[in-house]
């Protein structure tokens, strides 16, 4: 069975400090990934995808993929107390046809002010 | 742009009861997916349609969980009976299509609760 694995935290930062939430996947021909934000009683919103070894950057956010590791990584700078929320990871694993999601359970992130 | 539509936004049964949620996609919206996201979670997809036809349900226990989307806009999905272990928030996003740069959207759920 393909996996996501998430620490579930809470992951507890100061606000201006860095948050950095990190993701495992096991389907090693995995293509392409993203980082969910989903506030308490809402639904999961896009914030990052990326889908090649590297950085990207937007804004405050960097997402960091590393196939050979198969580790993906999201980096908040300047954490503010409104970027508290759980942070789902999310990978489409090969021969996903219907390009179908798999999720991790996700990160609890708190910014303390 | 109104974004995915979903009621109720919460409904509570007890145990071998029928329920039904309804789902209105993003306007134009080919590809439809219904989620189950049990409290502490990542959600699991159940089903995936793309138009009125259904693309995946290998994951939909479809002992007592159904869903249709008969003229490829709203859907529908339905558990009857329903167990204690289906207590969870239920998602519908849509994509415009389901290429990997297609975007997810989600619809604030439907949460259930079974007694």
């Amino acid at each position: 069975q393909k996996e996501v694995e998430q620490n579930s935290g809470p992951l507890s930062v100061p606000e201006g400090a860095i948050a950095s939430l990190n993701c495992t996947y096991s389907d090693r021909v995995s293509q392409s990934f993203f980082w969910y934000r989903q506030y308490s009683g809402k639904s999961p919103e896009l914030i990052m995808s990326i889908y090649s070894n590297g950085d990207k950057e937007d804004g405050r956010f960097t997402a960091q993929l590393n196939k050979a590791s198969q580790y993906v990584s999201l980096l908040i700078r300047d954490s503010q107390p409104s970027d508290s929320a759980t942070y789902l990871c999310a990978v489409i694993p090969s021969g996903a046809g219907s390009y179908q999601l798999t999720f991790g359970k996700g990160t609890k992130l708190s910014v303390i002010p | 742009e109104a974004g995915v539509a979903q009621s109720p936004r919460y409904k509570i049964i007890e145990k071998r009861q029928s329920v039904a949620f309804w789902c209105n996609p993003i306007s134009g919206h080919a590809t439809l997916y219904w989620y189950q996201q049990i409290l502490g979670q990542g959600p699991k997809l159940l089903i995936q349609f793309q138009n009125n036809g259904v693309v995946d349900d290998s994951q939909l226990p479809k002992d007592r969980f159904s869903a249709e989307r008969l003229k490829g806009v709203d859907s529908t999905l339905k558990i009857q009976p329903a167990k204690l272990e289906d207590s969870a928030v239920y998602l519908c996003a849509s994509s415009p299509g389901t290429g990997e740069s297609q975007p997810q959207h989600f619809g604030d759920g439907t949460r259930l609760s079974i007694l």
